[in-house]
Order: C-alpha cells, then structure tokens, then sequence
C-alpha cells in the first residue's frame, strides 16, 4: 500500500509569509508525528496526535507553528511570519497505534525561507 | 530529559569491513531503542529496534544489543557493502512519552567505498 506522503516536496517562500504543510499518514494509522530535521539541531519532535486525544504540542518551538488533523487522517503543519530559521526539512510519521509500534516517515518537506 | 549521543562522522570504510557506530544514552525507565537509516534522497527507515534489556535487534546484517547497565545500543555490522552508505540515526522513546515520540542522536554518516 502507499505510504506516508507530504507536500510540497520543496517549498521556498520569503520571511514573514505563511506556510502550510501536509502530510498524508498510512490508512489505518491512528497516530501521526510530525519532526524537524534542520542542520544545527538535528532531528526534532515537534508535535503528535493520536486518534481524537487532544494533541501533543511540547515540541512545537514557538507559537507561530501549529498542526491539525482533520478527521483522523491528514494533517497540516502551518509556521505563520516565517523566519530563517525556521528553514529545515519538515518530516511526518504515522503508526498503527503507540508504544512500541514502529513510525513510518515520509520524505519530508524541504523549507527554505529567504 | 532524555537525550541519544552518537559517535560524529563521517565514517569512511572499505566495503566488507567490520562496522561499529557507538549510541549511548540518558532516559528514566526503560526505554525503547531503535536505529533509524536514511538512505541518500529518501525517507528515514527503521532499520531495528529493541525493546528491553540483553535484547538484539537484527535486520539485513546489522545488530544492535540493549545494555542497560552500559545504557548503549551500539551498531554492528560484519561486512559493509557500498549501498549502506547512508547516515544512521539512534533514538529512543520511552514512558515519559508514553512510549510514543521519538528522541533522536544526530546521526552518523557512514561511506563505503568499493
């Protein structure tokens, strides 16, 4: 079957502007994650849902970034007044359930702010 | 907090040397550990993982052994091919999290060459 997807792959845009990223989980994945992998920090939790739970938002870096998840099945990523540093690729995961259960990744989402 | 330290790269070898990328780590409880593999332009990809102590996760020739009273996950590897170059990453989850998102090293680069 497919596998987790996200768009765009590149995304450019100028500091200040919006953005919006999706992903597209695994069918059936009731858990989805979304990370930051940027050169200086690595990979980054940024913020997770599990069915209908209120979601998990520690990892988000400021209040300009927030996500959703629409019917339990694709989510947005949204990092409003973007700034440089923000530029990082964009990773989504999504699982079967919790606990041990592996997280499949897509290829991510390339952001580049100007 | 939970944090996952890797030995920095690169780290360059002759295809059918022996492989080792050290991962330690800091976590309360007892984690799950995984290696995670990113293949040049493509997604991360779970290569292994383990579950609790004196486990070893094995897939396509690598293994890594759970040792809690070391608290490392270290790589292993008899014989590299050129296509495992790639950079590997080590993380953990654990209950904190309730075992669910995940807390990456900074990955190791790993060349092979012919």
């Amino acid at each position: 079957g497919a596998g987790v997807s996200q768009s765009p792959s590149n995304k450019v845009t100028e500091k200040g502007k919006d953005v919006e990223l999706r992903c597209d989980p695994i069918s059936g994945h009731t858990a989805l994650y979304w990370y930051r992998q940027s050169l200086g920090q690595g990979l980054e939790f940024l913020i997770y849902f599990q069915g209908n739970s209120a979601p998990d938002k520690s990892g988000l870096p400021s209040d300009r970034f927030s996500a959703e998840r629409t019917g339990g099945s694709v989510s947005t990523l949204t990092i409003q007044r973007t700034q440089q540093e923000d530029s990082a690729v964009y990773l989504c995961a999504s699982s079967l359930g919790t606990g041990t259960d592996t997280q499949y990744f897509g290829p991510g989402t390339r952001l580049t702010v100007l | 907090g939970d944090s996952v330290t890797q030995m920095e790269g690169p780290v360059t070898l002759s295809e059918e040397a022996f492989l080792t990328i050290n991962c330690t780590y800091t976590a309360t409880g007892y984690p799950s550990l995984f290696w995670y593999v990113q293949y040049p332009g493509e997604g991360l990809q779970l290569l292994l993982k383990a579950t609790k102590a004196d486990d070893k996760g094995s897939n396509k020739g690598f293994e890594a052994t759970y040792r809690k009273e070391t608290t490392s996950f270290h790589l292993e590897k008899g014989s590299v091919q050129v296509s495992d170059s790639a950079v590997y990453f080590c993380a953990l989850s654990d209950r904190n999290s309730g075992y669910s998102t995940l807390t990456f090293g900074k990955g190791t680069m790993l060349l092979v060459s012919p």
